[in-house]
């Protein structure tokens, strides 16, 4: 299994301010995955992202609102642009195991007033 | 397309008891189910995988969880719950391990164990 820190762990922000969220893993990683649950939810993935191209967004989430860096086969950070309260989600970074398994950080939880 | 469906949004179980959490999924050709959990605050936690094999899988936690083609399910199980495991449960399921098999995961179930 992977270890994977993700920072901030929580942050309050403004409306229409933007943050970005880190996550780092301790091992190199092909892809990783970045999803989101908003409150009471289930999760729903944003992106895959693949080091040295650009992510694959799923529908409904585009890259000027959550651009995502793959800068290297261990790291990767999530912005999300101009935020409004509907964005006020726990964010996770995952990694995928050799069967298929995801692996998770511990969530950056983000509240937006 | 694939989807995983859990029908309970909470289950509750007195401390001792045996508990189980359902799952159903559906998908084409043999599918990936996996469990995880979720604590407070926390990230999701891998807890087993049902790949090929026995339909019985064990995981971390003296969790189980039973494959049955047939039905369709894959559901969580513990003999002896403990008040430590009240957390949320998410059942998922993907077609295959290939880059474009995405992981598709339950809304969710919440589990509360009374003392």
């Amino acid at each position: 299994s992977a270890v994977i820190s993700q920072k901030p762990s929580r942050d309050i922000c403004q409306r229409g301010t933007s943050l970005t969220i880190q996550c780092q893993v301790d091992s190199q990683v092909t892809m990783m995955f970045w999803y989101r649950q908003q409150p009471g939810q289930s999760l729903t993935l944003i992106a895959t992202a693949n080091q040295g191209s650009e992510a694959t967004y799923e529908s409904g989430f585009v890259i000027d609102k959550f651009p995502i860096s793959r800068p290297n086969l261990t790291f990767s950070t999530l912005t999300v642009s101009n935020m409004s309260p509907e964005d006020s989600s726990i964010y996770l970074c995952s990694v995928g195991g050799v069967t298929g398994e995801l692996f998770f950080g511990e969530g950056s939880r983000l509240t937006v007033l | 397309a694939q989807s995983v469906a859990q029908p309970e949004d909470q289950v509750n179980v007195a401390e001792g008891n045996p508990l189980t959490v359902k799952c159903t999924y559906s998908v084409s050709g043999n599918p990936y189910l996996f469990w995880y959990v979720q604590y407070p605050n926390r990230g999701l936690q891998f807890l087993l995988k049902y790949i090929t094999g026995d339909n019985l899988v064990k995981g971390s936690y003296g969790f189980e969880a039973e494959f049955n083609k047939s039905q369709t399910s894959f559901h969580l199980k513990k003999p002896s719950a403990l008040v430590s495991d009240s957390a949320l449960y998410f059942c998922a399921v993907r077609r295959g391990v290939n880059r474009d098999d995405k992981i598709i995961f339950g809304k969710g179930t919440r589990l509360h164990i009374l003392p």
